[in-house]
């Protein structure tokens, strides 16, 4: 079974400023996605990026880039420039791959960050 | 992107009674549907796995008797709560899955009185 760890339950950051939010996870797998997910306050899941296990390159969306060190079965997420449309609850979230079917997703328990004007 | 609707988004019952939670896709169809219960500045929890046309996989811990899904579509969806009682009350989410994208309901508030 796969766990996802998120330590830090709340975050708050100036605006315009960067932070880091961490994820740690386990699992067995070797073929696998990770994934941020947003849900701000109208609890609509929002995805913010996706990384494949398999690449080695660090994903990156705009002001959000990744952290992902396989090995060390660490997944951070970076904001640069944070935005006060920021603040939201965030999610880091794990799935196995599966040929030829859809895979379930495993949530960290989130962080809550918090963006000051 | 993919556009999940889910109906109603908010419902109030009272003890006892069933409430049918019904989720669709607008633009794409998909084979597996997943619904999850959050609870207020909690995770989101997988109640259960379902693909069209078959019976649902559900969760360690979730009553299958009480939590009805029929997934009778390729669009469409259904999470029947089935004799509610206050402790049902929670968020309910739906996403359709293709692939590694899943594809998230707007969710749905049952509050049981």
């Amino acid at each position: 079974a796969q766990t996802v760890t998120q330590s830090q339950p709340e975050m708050s950051v100036q605006e315009a400023e960067t932070v880091t939010l961490s994820c740690t996870y386990d699992t067995s797998e070797n073929n696998y996605y990770l994934f941020w997910y947003k849900q701000p306050p109208s609890r609509q899941m929002i995805l913010v990026i996706r990384q494949e296990a398999y690449k080695q390159q660090n994903a990156t969306e705009n002001r959000f880039s990744v952290n992902f060190q396989k090995a060390a079965k660490s997944f951070s997420l970076k904001i640069s420039d944070s935005q006060l449309g920021d603040t939201a609850m965030y999610f880091c979230a794990f799935m196995k791959h599966v040929t030829g079917a859809n895979s379930k997703l495993t949530f960290g328990k989130g962080i809550t960050l918090s963006v000051r004007p | 992107g993919a556009v999940v609707s889910q109906h109603p988004s908010w419902v109030i019952c009272k003890s006892g009674t069933s409430v049918k939670i019904e989720c669709r896709s607008l633009d794409f169809q998909a084979t597996t549907m997943f619904w999850y219960r959050q609870f207020p500045k909690q995770s989101l929890m997988l109640m259960a796995t379902s693909n069209e046309g078959s019976k649902a996989t559900y969760e360690q811990g979730v009553e299958k008797d009480k939590f009805l899904i029929n997934h009778a579509s390729l669009t469409l969806s259904t999470l029947t709560v089935t004799s509610a009682h206050p402790e049902d009350s929670s968020f309910y989410i739906c996403s359709f899955g293709s692939g590694y994208e899943q594809y998230f309901g707007p969710g749905t508030r049952l509050t049981v009185t």
